[in-house]
């Protein structure tokens, strides 16, 4: 595998439904992210995480739980999530100190 | 504040034809600027990005953009599109090594008539 894989592509879910997204980068790379990308909004940064350690949360509501165990791996738990967050995901990944990012080809989520 | 403007939601070209994508940016200081394209249903693929130096930059699927700085400007352009380039196309400025986060456009989307 080469680049940022991330699974599943697509996921349904109700509103008491508990899953997770998973990331995973082969570029060797420290700094990963996750986006949310709603129709007709620009690229929204949810979380980004630097040698594991998360330096960014956007305001993003509990409900999403990051997780990184190590640089090349990066989760989103979701829980008790509401309609308004279906949207794609996207997970991408940089080298430290470099705004240059590469993505995966994201999660299309559907809340029902 | 920072922001990056795509001013045109759609844009439709004829196949064969050149394209211009604009590209406005508001930064105190010397941005990292990229452009991305995103087909439907995947992620965003990088076309290009300056740094510095010289102020036009090729990048892949034979796209360039030229960073004007007094016009705060990084527009892309293609001398004649193929109808594989239809798409969504994302500007972007970055801080730099500091700094992680992009400042994204809201998008241009790209419609390729036969």
């Amino acid at each position: 595998e080469t680049g940022v894989t991330q699974t599943p592509r697509h996921l349904v879910m109700g509103m008491t439904n508990k899953k997770s997204l998973k990331c995973e980068q082969h570029l060797g790379h420290n700094a990963m992210y996750w986006y949310k990308q709603s129709a007709k909004k620009p690229l929204e940064l949810m979380f980004v995480y630097n040698f594991k350690e998360q330096t960014e949360n956007n305001s993003v509501p509990s409900r999403f739980s990051p997780e990184c165990p190590n640089s090349s791996h990066l989760f989103l738990h979701l829980h008790t999530l509401q309609p308004e967050d279906s949207a794609l995901y996207l997970c991408a990944s940089s080298r430290e100190g470099q705004s240059e990012q590469y993505f995966g080809p994201g999660t299309r989520l559907t809340v029902t | 504040a920072q922001s990056v403007t795509q001013p045109d939601i759609h844009i439709t070209v004829s196949e064969g034809a050149s394209l211009e994508l604009r590209c406005n940016y508001s930064y105190g200081a010397t941005p990292y600027l990229f452009w991305y394209v995103q087909s439907p249903g995947q992620g965003l693929q990088l076309l290009l990005k300056y740094f510095s130096g010289d102020t036009l930059v090729q990048g892949i699927k034979g796209f360039e953009a030229e960073f004007k700085r007094s016009q705060s400007s990084f527009n892309l352009r293609k001398p004649s599109v193929h109808w594989s380039d239809a798409a969504e196309y994302f500007c972007a400025v970055g801080a730099g090594d500091s700094n992680y986060q992009l400042i994204w456009g809201a998008g241009t989307k790209l419609i390729i008539k036969p």
